[in-house]
C-alpha cells in the first residue's frame, strides 16, 4: 500500500463547477501538506500549503486537512478552463524530512 | 518564480554515455532535491542535499550520483545512461518545511 493515495482521474467538469480533489495517507507523522498544479510539460507549481489540520483559503482555492481521517482535500470554486491541469498532493513529517507525493489527478474543465 | 533554473532543458543521448544535469538556484537555500517523473509512478526522489558536500540517497538512486560543491548548484550525473532513465527530471528547493519549489524540468531521452 502506498503512503499517499490519489485517484489519477481524469476528472472532467463543466466550467463554473466546484471541484473536489482528494488524497488519503497512512503515515500519521505527516503534518505539512501541499498542493501542486502542473500544466502539461511544465514543472509543478506550489498552489497551497498548510500545516496540521484545518482549512486554508486563497481566492477560489481551499485546502482542507482532516488528520483524524488522514484525508486532505483541495476545492476549486467557479472552475475555469485555465484550471485544466494535473493536481498533485504532497506531504511530509517534521522539519525537512522528505516530501511524499500523490500520483496526481488530471482535471479537465470544459468550457 | 523561485529562482531555479535547470540545464539542459532537453537532451537526447545514447545508452552507455555519462550525462550531467545541472540545477541552479539564485537564493541560498540549504535543501535541494532531484526527482524523476514518470507516467504511473509520479514524482520519485533520486537524491537530495542538505548543504555543501552533504548529500543522501532517495528511493530511486541506483545509477545516479550527485554533487554539491556550491550552495547554488546541485548536479545530477547518470554514470552510464540506460533506456530506463528516459524521464523528466525536476530539481526542487525546500524553503520552509511546508514549501518546496520546483524547477522547469529536463526532458531526457536515452536511445
Amino acid at each position: 500500500q502506498k503512503e499517499v493515495e490519489q485517484d489519477p482521474g481524469p476528472l472532467s467538469v463543466p466550467e463554473g463547477a466546484i471541484v473536489s480533489l482528494n488524497c488519503t495517507y497512512s503515515n500519521s507523522a505527516f503534518q505539512y501538506f501541499m498542493w501542486y498544479r502542473q500544466y502539461s510539460r511544465k514543472g509543478p507549481e506550489l498552489l497551497m500549503y498548510t500545516y496540521s489540520s484545518g482549512n486554508k483559503e486563497d481566492g477560489r482555492f481551499t485546502a482542507q486537512v482532516d488528520k483524524s481521517s488522514k484525508y486532505i482535500s483541495l476545492f476549486i470554486r467557479d472552475s475555469q478552463p485555465s484550471d485544466s491541469a494535473t493536481y498533485l498532493c504532497a506531504m511530509s513529517s517534521g522539519g525537512y524530512q522528505k516530501v511524499t507525493f500523490g500520483i496526481g489527478t488530471k482535471l479537465q474543465v470544459i468550457p | 518564480d523561485a529562482g531555479i533554473t535547470q540545464s539542459p532543458r532537453h537532451k537526447v543521448t545514447e545508452t552507455g554515455t555519462p550525462v550531467t544535469l545541472r540545477c541552479h538556484q539564485t537564493e541560498n537555500h540549504r535543501y535541494m532535491y532531484w526527482y524523476r517523473q514518470d507516467p504511473g509512478h509520479g514524482l520519485r526522489l533520486i537524491h537530495y542535499s542538505y548543504g555543501v558536500k552533504d548529500t543522501d540517497k532517495g528511493e530511486v538512486s541506483d545509477g545516479y550520483s550527485v554533487s554539491r560543491s556550491k550552495t547554488e548548484d546541485f548536479l545530477l550525473t547518470l554514470e552510464s545512461a540506460t533506456s530506463s532513465q528516459t524521464s523528466v527530471y525536476f530539481c526542487a528547493i525546500r524553503v520552509t518545511p511546508d514549501t518546496q519549489y520546483f524547477g522547469p524540468g529536463t526532458r531526457l531521452t536515452v536511445l
